[in-house]
């Protein structure tokens, strides 16, 4: 079965820059999970989506960052614009009711 | 406000040389506490969900314990495929979906 795909997997992009990063959950899953995962702060929730609603967004740092989810197999992750303390590895996870989430391999991403 | 921590930061096993992580938790209400495995640069695959003090859960060579105030993830005679970050996470009774995750601790298994 397909796990939770992730693209891209590396992105490095300069200040100012818009980026986006993608997310594929596993098929028949319905919620949707966006983290962060830095040394300092180790993994933090960004946002919650159920059934494509997103429900709790109060991890999202700044108004530079929106996410969406456009229908159940997509979602993406928008940083407008790219800071260099945005530079960190951004996991999507997906789950099905209330099983344990499971994650993507992420996208680590620099902003020079 | 709910917390984890996990000890030790790192951990350098000899194979075969059994060993337990920990993971102390403060929560208001325990809904579950969740251990997950992560290999460089790849996610965390999860191994285990504890709800209620007592309960124990095993895989392979890997035993999670739980008791009101922490967990511990026993490691039976590693082998060097057990290389990898442990992380600890809880999520509270009042929220359906949200986990506090722990920094991790770090493990090498030397041939």
């Amino acid at each position: 079965d397909a796990g939770v795909i992730q693209s891209p997997r590396h992105e490095v992009t300069e200040m100012g820059q818009e980026v986006t990063l993608r997310c594929k959950p596993i098929s028949g899953h319905n919620s949707l999970f966006w983290y962060r995962q830095t040394m300092m702060r180790g993994l933090e929730l960004l946002i919650y989506f159920n059934n494509n609603v997103p429900i709790d967004d109060s991890g999202m740092p700044e108004d530079r960052f929106s996410a969406k989810m456009p229908n159940a197999s997509f979602s993406t992750l928008k940083i407008q614009p790219s800071e260099p303390r945005d530079s960190a590895v951004y996991f999507c996870a997906s789950r099905l009711g209330d099983q344990p989430q499971h994650f993507g391999d992420g996208t680590r991403l620099s902003i020079l | 406000e709910d917390q984890v921590t996990q000890s030790p930061e790192a951990l350098r096993l000899q194979e075969g040389e059994s060993s337990s992580l920990n993971c102390s938790y403060t929560v208001s209400g325990l809904r579950g506490l969740f251990w997950y495995r992560q290999d460089p640069g790849k996610g965390p695959e999860f191994l285990f969900t504890l709800y209620s003090a007592g309960e124990e859960k095993e895989k392979e060579r890997l035993k999670a314990t739980l008791t009101k105030k922490e967990s511990f993830l026993h490691i039976t005679a590693p082998k060097p495929e057990d290389s990898a970050t442990y992380l600890c996470a809880v999520q509270a009774r009042d929220s359906s979906y949200k986990l506090i995750f722990g920094s991790g601790t770090r493990l090498l298994v030397r041939p």
